[in-house]
């Protein structure tokens, strides 16, 4: 089946500084990824739909210079965090569309912001 | 403003009891999705519910979904302590053309022997 592989796992950074998540469609071409983020004991809440060679569509509320995604190919996409704070910490998932009705989920990164 | 309710949000089962989850949602859709979610871990999908009336069902879960009513459920039959998780529902938003999901809050179950 469609696999999404999703890099780091877990990544601890100091405050102001900028990480990069990444996710690959690894057997199957996704022009549209999506970002979410989940808080601890709360539901996922997307951030942002990403699309192969054209800007990302935000969620109101969601800073799009604070997170950048950059969609460069069919098969990556990625979520850079920038000047990242404590309240930036939480658990990060991309998804795509597996070509057909399902979805497919990223194994998720958990970031901690220090 | 979409909405997707689950109830209940807390879940403490006995093993070998059946229950219902129950997924209520405010636009109109045909795609209904499951997704289990094991502590720390990513989602893992359990289920597409494409149309009125699907019913789909593995092991001991089963879902259904009535798109007039606006409802899914999830049954859980004679629960195991291995099915503790969180469930989501999700629903697909086919006013954007990309489609995308949007979740549930949850139902966080516990399964004690």
């Amino acid at each position: 089946g469609a696999v999404v592989s999703q890099h780091p796992s877990r990544v601890i950074c100091k405050s102001g500084t900028s990480v990069k998540i990444e996710c690959r469609s690894l057997d199957f071409q996704a022009t549209t990824m999506f970002w979410y983020r989940q808080f601890p004991k709360q539901s996922l809440m997307l951030m942002a739909t990403s699309n192969e060679g054209s800007k990302a569509t935000y969620e109101q509320g969601v800073e799009k210079d604070k997170f950048l995604i950059n969609h460069a190919s069919l098969t990556l996409s990625t979520l850079t965090v920038t000047s990242a704070h404590p309240e930036d910490s939480s658990f990060y998932i991309c998804s795509a569309r597996d070509g057909g009705y399902g979805y497919t989920f990223g194994s998720g990164t958990r970031l901690t912001v220090v | 403003e979409l909405k997707v309710e689950q109830n209940p949000l807390f879940l403490s089962m006995q093993e070998g009891k059946n229950y219902t989850i129950y997924c209520n949602y405010s636009t109109t859709s045909d795609r209904l999705y499951w997704y289990r979610q094991d502590p720390g871990k990513s989602l893992e999908s359990l289920f597409v519910l494409l149309s009125n009336g699907a019913v789909k069902q593995e092991g001991r879960l089963m879902a259904s979904l009535d798109t007039k009513a606006r409802l899914s459920t999830l049954h859980i039959t004679a629960a195991v302590h291995d099915l503790s998780a969180t469930y989501f529902c999700a629903v697909d938003i086919r006013e954007r053309s990309q489609g995308n999901l949007i979740f549930g809050k949850g139902t966080k179950l516990s399964v004690k022997p």
